[in-house]
């Protein structure tokens, strides 16, 4: 079955900074690629997604990049908050939105 | 939460014990799904529904049970609590004309 892997566990970075977080994924047939933000004490929350048709997406500070061939996939935060500190998940599927999560990567982004 | 319920909020089971955590939508989405998260770890996928009267496993559905006789309604049933069920329990829906998610605000379940 599907396995992905996020990395890296927790990531520290000044208000400001870019993070950057990385996720592999073994199932060539996933095609659809969401990332979520999780806050303490409350349930996910879609902040990005991808399909399989595309390399890129952009919304605002966030992007994220899919290569296909390497069967990786990446967050991008650029002008980081502190805001922005939470736990995030990437998650893969290929039918029926069986989503298969990451991790997560708990990030700090220090005023 | 994007329309999604969830019920109890916090629940301490002690061994053995049986329980019903309750998922209600008022958004007339397909879709619905129970995931369970573990203290540090990503959500795993228990069961999910198609449509009313549907039903399939996830990734680690042994020793729950759900029913969907309603759109509206998605219960997971514990039939006898282990502690190796403490967890955080979501519940998520999803239109089938998009891929998105909307998860609720999860029952914190414990057992002793």
């Amino acid at each position: 079955g599907e396995n992905v892997e996020q990395h890296p566990s927790t990531l520290s970075v000044q208000e400001g900074d870019s993070a950057v977080i990385k996720c592999t994924y073994s199932d060539s047939a996933s095609n659809y690629f969401p990332w979520y933000k999780q806050e303490l004490g409350k349930g996910p929350q879609l902040i990005i997604d991808i399909r399989s048709n595309v390399g890129e997406k952009k919304d605002q500070r966030i992007a994220v990049t899919l290569n296909k061939t390497a069967k990786h996939f990446s967050l991008h935060i650029t002008e980081t908050q502190p805001e922005d500190s939470a736990v995030y998940f990437c998650a893969a599927s290929r039918a029926e939105g069986k989503l298969i999560f990451g991790q997560g990567t708990t990030l700090q982004v220090k005023p | 939460n994007a329309g999604v319920t969830q019920t109890p909020k916090f629940r301490i089971l002690k061994i053995g014990q049986s329980m019903t955590l309750q998922c209600a939508q008022d958004m007339n989405h397909n879709y619905m799904y129970w995931y369970r998260q573990d203290p540090g770890m990503g959500l795993k996928l228990i069961y999910y529904s198609v449509g009313a009267g549907i039903t399939d496993k996830g990734e680690v559905p042994n020793g729950y049970n759900v029913s969907r006789s309603t759109t509206e309604d998605f219960p997971l049933r514990l039939e006898l609590a282990a502690p190796s069920q403490t967890s955080v329990y979501f519940c998520a829906i999803r239109q089938g004309s998009s891929e998105t998610q909307y998860f609720g605000p999860g029952t914190r379940l414990l057992v002793l």
